[in-house]
């Protein structure tokens, strides 16, 4: 198993909903990543997980909470979320520092 | 702070034609890794190549190679008779160490659009 799975495909969600994004990865890597892609812009790196404890966030706001339950898996969690937050997140894992990261499909997210 | 420009925004090509793709990096480690990726408009996105900082060796894989000089801090990417397929974005990072764990500096893209 060679891939990456992020669900769901899209998600529109209001203001004050709560959501998760989940992601998943059976390669035994131990790094998984989240980014955020707004159109026309290269993918902007949110958080690291490394060994499943949070090693990097990139000063990413409270509204949004990462989650590694183990090593396969990767939430990240969605609560009062602002229009401008609406991109496409990418979920992404490594086996190792400078090793090629995988990434999954993406979730298209709508914040209305 | 490690740096890759991607200069070319947007390239059109007819079908056949070669078409490179530049990168130019900044970065004051030694030990560093580049990657090409490329992201069709589906989105996703799909590991080209990667390329360590010691091994300046270019590299072919079918229609595509890569041009790694160290001495112009470049990691140029060539298509080689260019199907419509390979219109996409391609992005150009660089491995930055960050503690015990490490991120992407991904250049800006370059969009990539092959005419039939």
């Amino acid at each position: 198993d060679t891939e990456v799975t992020q669900t769901p495909k899209h998600l529109v969600m209001g203001m004050t909903n709560k959501k998760s994004l989940k992601c998943e990865q059976h390669m035994g890597h131990r790094a998984m990543y989240w980014y955020k892609q707004k159109a026309k812009k290269p993918p902007e790196l949110m958080f690291v997980y490394s060994y499943e404890k949070l090693s990097i966030n990139e000063s990413v706001p409270s509204r949004f909470s990462p989650e590694c339950p183990n090593s396969s898996l990767l939430n990240l969690h969605l609560h009062a979320l602002q229009p401008e937050d609406s991109a496409l997140y990418l979920c992404a894992s490594s086996l190792r520092r400078g090793n090629e990261q995988f990434f999954g499909p993406g979730t298209r997210l709508t914040v209305l | 702070a490690q740096k890759v420009t991607q200069a070319q925004t947007e390239i059109s090509v007819v079908e056949k034609e070669d078409v490179t793709l530049d990168c130019v990096y900044e970065t004051r480690d030694t030990t560093y890794y580049l990657f090409w990726y490329k992201q069709p408009p589906s989105g996703e996105l799909v590991f080209l190549i990667r390329r360590n900082s010691f091994d300046e060796q270019n590299e072919i894989s079918g229609r595509y190679s890569w041009n790694f000089q160290k001495s112009t801090s470049s990691f140029n990417f060539t298509i080689t008779a260019s199907q419509v397929v390979d219109s996409a974005v391609y992005f150009c990072a660089l491995s930055e160490a960050f503690g015990g764990s490490e991120k992407l500096v991904f250049g800006k893209g370059t969009k990539l659009t092959v005419n039939p």
